[in-house]
């Protein structure tokens, strides 16, 4: 089954610009995903990237696809502090179900 | 509803006793998943239906586990002999399976501690 790691947390000023990654282990996923968690909420997807692409924007959002080397980010440009969430990268590895990193705590500080 | 609804939010149970969480999915909506996230972890896969059935239980942690779709709408998962280890939040998914962008709506959740 598909595996997906990401790094536990990560600190920002606000105004600057964050970058969380991850890696993934079954290259079958024919989208990658990122969604965002705020506390008491549910899951809600930010964006996504078609496999074959190795780039995608959306506003403030850029999403890097590097395929040989299983590896997503996503770039926030301008975080703000209603920026702070936990960040889940996930993959279907060529099934219907998503698999889910551990999530990226981002917290964005004055 | 205009979102995926599910209830209770909140559940507290005594260990070995039997619980249901209900999950009321986006009207239309063909495909519903079960999720359980841990505190730290992101959610982990438990089962999805399509329609009435379900197509993939795999991430079924045991036998006390068990979820059920009739008519195709609202699910319900089912929990028997509770443990201690089961204390999670429950998210409950649903998408159009026939989107291709496979893109799923989530619940908030139903929070389960069993003492």
């Amino acid at each position: 089954g598909e595996d997906v790691e990401q790094s536990l947390f990560l600190s920002v000023r606000e105004g600057d610009s964050s970058v969380i990654n991850c890696t993934y282990t079954d290259s079958s996923s024919t989208y990658l995903y990122w969604y965002k968690q705020e506390p008491g909420a549910g899951l809600q997807l930010l964006t996504y990237i078609f496999s074959n692409m190795d780039m995608k924007q959306d506003q403030r959002l850029t999403v890097l696809l590097n395929k040989k080397d299983k590896h997503l980010s996503l770039r926030i440009a301008d975080t703000q502090t209603g920026d702070s969430a936990i960040y889940f990268c996930a993959g279907t590895g060529g099934g219907n179900k998503l698999t889910f990193g551990t999530g990226t705590q981002l917290k964005v500080e004055l | 509803g205009a979102g995926v609804s599910q209830t209770p939010s909140n559940k507290v149970t005594e260990k070995g006793k039997y619980v249901e969480l209900r999950c009321d999915p986006i009207s239309g909506h063909t495909a519903l998943y079960w999720y359980r996230q841990s505190l730290g972890q992101g959610p982990e896969f438990l089962i999805y239906f399509q329609g009435t059935g379900a197509a993939d239980d795999s991430g079924l942690p045991n036998d006390r586990f068990f979820a059920v779709r009739p008519e195709g709408s609202v699910s319900t998962l089912k929990i028997q002999r509770t443990e201690r280890g089961d204390s999670a939040v429950y998210l409950c998914a649903s998408s159009y399976a026939e989107r291709n962008t496979g893109e799923l709506f989530f619940g908030e959740g139903s929070r389960l501690t069993v003492l």
